[in-house]
């Protein structure tokens, strides 16, 4: 089936360090998702992709649709302490029900 | 607008009892989903309901069950519980919205339950 490869699976950073998070998959998805799970929470989600090239802001994050549609990395700029938590992607099919989920990056800040 | 919500948020059980998390959205969504999330194996689908009256098998269904007992509310039942089913559960929906020029569709997930199987 599809996979998501996640990179790096983990970081550790100081705050207000810029920090860059990224998936790639062997085949093209229609629709790209970030989500955050802070301990002992669900997965929120963070910024929604929809086609291949698209550049999305959401505050201090920025993700964008590759444009091969087989990639996408999430940015995060000047980093603070409730940034940390893991970061998922999850792609779609055109059509399909399910989202593949990449295996997360668990980001630790240092304060 | 409560979006998902779960019940409980924790539970033990012993090696072979039988248990039923609850899942309700208030989103109108058709779609919902039950995942599994243990140490290192990020999230895996265990079932999921595209409508109302419809149920399909994820990547991990074994030992489960589910029901989806009308648009707002999908279960998740455990007949004999295991050791190895000791995880956190999420539930999660799926909306769509928009019209013939754009349309977005996200899923969005519940608090979770964390359960403990002895």
């Amino acid at each position: 089936g599809q996979q998501l490869n996640q990179s790096p699976q983990s970081m550790f950073i100081q705050e207000g360090e810029d920090v860059s998070m990224n998936c790639t998959s062997s085949s093209i998805f229609n629709t790209w998702l970030w989500y955050k799970q802070d301990p002992g929470e669900g997965p929120v989600l963070l910024i929604a992709l929809y086609k291949a090239g698209e550049l999305t802001s959401n505050g201090r994050l920025t993700a964008q649709f590759g444009i091969t549609r087989k990639d996408s990395f999430l940015n995060i700029s000047a980093s603070i302490p409730s940034d940390v938590g893991i970061y998922f992607c999850a792609g779609r099919n055109q059509g399909a029900q399910k989202l593949v989920f990449g295996q997360g990056t668990r980001l630790t800040i240092n304060p | 607008n409560a979006g998902v919500t779960q019940t409980p948020k924790f539970q033990v059980l012993k090696t072979g009892q039988s248990m039923t998390l609850q899942c309700a959205q208030d989103m109108n969504h058709n779609s919902m989903y039950w995942y599994r999330q243990d140490p290192g194996m990020g999230l895996r689908l265990i079932y999921y309901s595209a409508s109302e009256g419809t149920t399909d098998k994820g990547e991990v269904p074994n030992g489960y069950n589910v029901s989806r007992l009308n648009k707002r509310e999908f279960s998740l039942r455990l007949e004999s519980a295991a050791p190895s089913q000791t995880s956190v559960y999420f539930c999660a929906s799926r909306g769509t919205s928009g019209g013939a020029r754009w349309s977005t569709d996200t899923q969005y997930f519940g608090p979770g339950t964390r359960l403990t199987v002895l």
